[in-house]
């Protein structure tokens, strides 16, 4: 069982540059969710997703942005990167129904920004 | 800010003590969920304790719920090296934030064979 699978697992990128972080699940779950974990400060909730066709704004949505084109995927991107977003990055899906909202993560994209 | 706040943010025991952890959040909750985290991987889901529930136990784990004080704390009982981890509750809401955690800064558990 894959589960959520994350690529690429780590980047180095140049200020200015772009880039897409892919997250896929084979679980059939509605809900995706972007995450950077920076030291001492958990997990930040960055975009997430309710079904396909849909996204929303989470806690850090600045500078990022994301897709949902197909239920399985949920892509981040980062337009102009900056130092600032220099994190690891985890995205995670759970299932809809009644009130275990469990969330299923990746390992995890581990980028830095020169 | 941070919904939920883990104390201590640091632990470290021997083998076969108990490791208890507390957690700590600010708004109403429908549940709260505990995670771990082993050192350069992501979270893997250990137990999720409804608001309607005190206490809940799941093989060496024992959590607790206190809505009137508005805090958790996870137990891990005979603890093992590999129980070496970092710990995150993370609270969930019901209504329109169904779906959305929101985690604490974790406390690093360091388990001594």
């Amino acid at each position: 069982n894959a589960g959520v699978t994350q690529t690429p697992k780590f980047r180095v990128l140049k200020t200015g540059q772009s880039m897409t972080l892919l997250c896929a699940q084979d679980m059939n779950h509605e809900y995706m969710y972007w995450y950077r974990q920076d030291p001492g400060m958990g997990l930040r909730l960055i975009h997430y997703s309710v079904g396909e066709g849909t996204t929303a704004k989470g806690e850090v949505p600045d500078g990022y942005n994301v897709s949902r084109l197909k239920k399985q995927n949920f892509l981040l991107g980062l337009e102009s990167a900056a130092p600032s977003q220099t994190s690891v990055y985890f995205c995670a899906s759970s299932p809809p129904l009644g009130a275990k909202n469990i969330q299923y993560f990746g390992a995890g994209t581990r980028l830095s920004v020169l | 800010s941070q919904q939920g706040e883990e104390d201590p943010q640091a632990l470290s025991i021997q083998e076969g003590e108990n490791a208890t952890m507390n957690c700590s959040y600010k708004t109403s909750i429908n549940n709260l969920q505990w995670y771990r985290q082993n050192s350069g991987r992501g979270l893997v889901h250990l137990i999720l304790i409804r608001s309607n529930e005190r206490e809940k136990h799941s093989g060496r784990l024992r959590v607790t719920l206190d809505t009137s004080k508005k805090s958790s704390s996870l137990l891990i009982t005979a603890s093992r090296a590999a129980d070496t981890a970092s710990y995150f509750c993370s609270s969930g809401a019901g209504g329109t934030s169904y779906g959305k955690l929101t985690f604490g800064q974790g406390t690093i558990l360091t388990v001594h064979p």
